[in-house]
């Protein structure tokens, strides 16, 4: 079976600091594994994929992911936080090579303070 | 074509009356999603599209849902006499390759 926990449901974070939005998989297959970004009353947005080739993935807007098979986990970073990046994150994990269903995790919101 | 519509934007309802969404893909997607987000959930998979044949159904979509992809081109997504746990953002994805869904933005649905 596959499955994401994403650990906070709420992270906040100063303007320039590190951003840290931790994601753990379960699968029984390798996974391939992604994460978005929602802004309120908005569609999810892509912002990186693993899809089994270079382990650290880098995404739009300075975000990047690294993949670690032994950690199952998939955590996502950025050096410096905006006050643009305060949305709602969620990390995704789908079977194999068959994308037609994603297992979504329940999201991390992201503050920024000034 | 810059992207998945989704109308209406919001809908509020009446327990036991029917909607229906409608989901505009990206021309050139031939797979269509639908999926359901609750209030701090993330998205849950509700069925799958390949052209015009529905390949995979979720158990959430119960014998009142019904999705409809004619043609292969735009979806819809009726929700018979809808309860209040019905409540809920539908989004609609769509995609050409295996990598990766593109959203709409979503129709939010009250059942009041």
């Amino acid at each position: 079976a596959q499955s994401v926990t994403q650990l906070g449901s709420h992270v906040s974070v100063s303007e320039g600091a590190l951003v840290l939005l931790r994601c753990n998989y379960s699968s029984s297959v390798p996974p391939y594994l992604f994460w978005y970004v929602q802004y309120p009353n908005q569609g999810l947005q892509l912002l990186l994929k693993y899809t089994s080739a270079a382990t650290l993935v880098k995404g739009i807007n300075g975000f990047e992911a690294e993949f670690k098979k032994s950690e199952t986990s998939f955590h996502l970073t950025k050096p410096s936080a905006h006050m643009s990046d305060a949305a709602e994150y969620f990390c995704a994990v789908t079977l194999g090579n068959n994308f037609n269903k994603f297992y979504f995790g329940s999201g991390t919101k992201l503050n920024v303070k000034p | 074509d810059t992207g998945v519509s989704q109308d209406p934007r919001h809908k509020i309802t009446k327990r036991g009356q029917n909607v229906t969404f409608r989901c505009d893909p990206i021309s050139e997607h031939n797979r269509l999603y639908w999926y359901r987000q609750t209030l701090g959930q993330g998205p849950e998979f509700l069925t799958y599209f390949q052209n015009e044949a529905q390949l995979e159904k979720s158990r959430l979509l119960s014998d009142r849902f019904s999705a409809e992809r004619p043609k292969g081109s735009f979806s819809t997504l009726e929700i018979q006499r809808t309860e209040q746990g019905d409540s809920a953002m539908y989004l609609c994805a769509s995609s050409l390759t295996d990598y990766g869904y593109t959203f709409g933005s979503g129709t939010r649905l009250t059942v009041v």
